[in-house]
């Protein structure tokens, strides 16, 4: 059974430069979730997408965008890249109102 | 807001030392309770959890009990190993929503 995957595992741009990130969830889940960790930090919270919609949104700007395709997998696209946005990108998936919600292994953004 | 408050790392300790990371919290209404756990590379693992006052989430010799009247949650082990140094982040879930908000996490070293 396979847990959450994401793809890449590790990206380098350079400011101003889009980047898509892609996460597949755990099987049987229909609820992914992207955070962000900075290094040294807990993750925080940036939207959760359920039925292929935005049902939540943290504290991130419009830069930070998302989409839920009718497999549940996820994609997170992030536009006019910014230094502070070098972090490692967590998906989580769950099912539906229920916890707990399962990590993969991230990918980590770097921006130069 | 909610908010999660964890004590600083990192904590050292010898191999078969108590362990006690502190964490309280601050939310509104009744939220539910988790350690997750992350080693060098990876993303984050769910360690235990407690979804109301008093209870006691329990896993692999750690645990820590739901504690209303401190807003606390704090985990212990009674032997730690050195497979256990990682960091350990203490986050909730509260309201109407099941979105993760951490602490800043504790990492954990022990030493042979």
């Amino acid at each position: 059974d396979a847990g959450v995957t994401q793809s890449p595992t590790h990206l380098i741009k350079t400011r101003g430069q889009q980047v898509t990130l892609r996460c597949s969830p755990k099987s049987g889940h229909d609820t992914v979730s992207w955070y962000q960790q900075a290094l040294g930090q807990g993750p925080q919270f940036i939207f959760q997408y359920y039925e292929e919609e935005e049902r939540q949104r943290g504290n991130f700007p419009d830069r930070f965008s998302g989409h839920q395709f009718p497999n549940y997998s996820s994609e997170l696209n992030v536009n006019a890249l910014l230094l502070g946005d070098s972090a490692l990108y967590l998906c989580a998936s769950s099912l539906r109102g229920d916890q707990p919600q399962h990590f993969g292994d991230g990918t980590r953004l770097s921006i130069l | 807001g909610d908010s999660v408050t964890q004590m600083e790392g990192p904590v050292t300790l010898s191999e078969e030392a108590f362990l006690t990371i502190n964490c309280t919290y601050t939310a509104t209404g009744y939220p539910s309770l988790f350690w997750y756990v992350q080693y060098p590379g990876e993303g984050l693992q769910l360690l235990l959890k407690a979804t109301k006052a008093d209870d006691k989430g329990s896993n692999k010799g750690f645990e820590a009990t739901y504690r209303k009247e401190t807003t606390s949650f704090h985990l212990e082990k009674g032997s730690v190993q050195v497979s256990d140094s990682a960091v350990y982040f203490c986050a909730l879930t509260g309201g109407n929503t099941d979105k993760l908000i951490f602490g800043t996490g504790t990492r954990l070293q022990v030493f042979p």
